[in-house]
């Protein structure tokens, strides 16, 4: 069964900081894997989809790689802002075509 | 262009009483999801929709829970005798195929007094 962690649970810096958010996986046999952010009381943005070939995808100050074989994906955010305070999710996708969710990354940028 | 909607966006019931949920898509994609996301707790998938067939439906939590999907666009997600449990946040996703990347609504909060 497919389990999906995230490190740190919650993340406090302050304006300007470059970030790193963690996500781990147990089956290494995904189809693709989602960074998403969610806003207090929100749905989920998608951030970025890494397809299980790929290792890595950018998105502005965004970064997302993948290491498949060891069951890793981490999250770059660089000179973070307060505007990025939210919560991040990743998510796998295996072959069952459904999204296997981590816990979230609840991370607050300070001024 | 326009993403996911859901509807309503709030709804508080009685215990034991039936409620209807309402997703519609994003126009032209052919997979639609439902998760949920309880108080305190992770999302979890509950049934996908591939076209109007819904081949996964293991996230169901039981007999009470059922959805549908009519001409490869809404879905309804119906929850029938409520209980307090059910109470959590409902949203929908959809996505270009299974492949793709999947777009969240804004989701419907339940409560269930």
């Amino acid at each position: 069964k497919q389990e999906v962690t995230q490190i740190p649970a919650a993340l406090s810096v302050p304006e300007g900081e470059n970030l790193v958010l963690n996500c781990s996986f147990t089956d290494s046999a995904i189809y693709n894997l989602q960074w998403f952010r969610q806003d207090p009381g929100k749905g989920l943005t998608s951030l970025l989809l890494i397809q299980s070939s790929q290792r890595e995808q950018t998105s502005g100050r965004l970064n997302a790689s993948l290491d498949k074989s060891s069951g890793r994906s981490t999250l770059y955010i660089a000179a973070s802002q307060p505007g990025d305070s939210a919560t991040y999710l990743c998510a796998v996708k295996g072959n069952t075509d459904k999204l296997i969710f981590g816990t979230g990354t609840r991370l607050q940028v300070f001024p | 262009g326009a993403g996911v909607s859901q509807s309503p966006s709030n709804k508080v019931t009685e215990k034991g009483k039936d409620v209807e949920l309402r997703c519609d898509p994003i126009s032209g994609h052919t997979a639609l999801y439902w998760y949920r996301q309880s108080l305190g707790q992770g999302l979890e998938f509950l049934i996908y929709f591939q076209g109007n067939s819904a081949p996964d439906k293991s996230g169901l939590p039981s007999d009470r829970f059922s959805a549908e999907r009519t001409g490869g666009s809404v879905s309804t997600l119906t929850i029938q005798r409520t209980q307090q449990e059910d109470s959590a946040v409902y949203l929908c996703a959809s996505s270009r195929d299974l492949a793709y990347e999947q777009y969240f609504g804004p989701g419907t909060r339940l409560t269930v007094t």
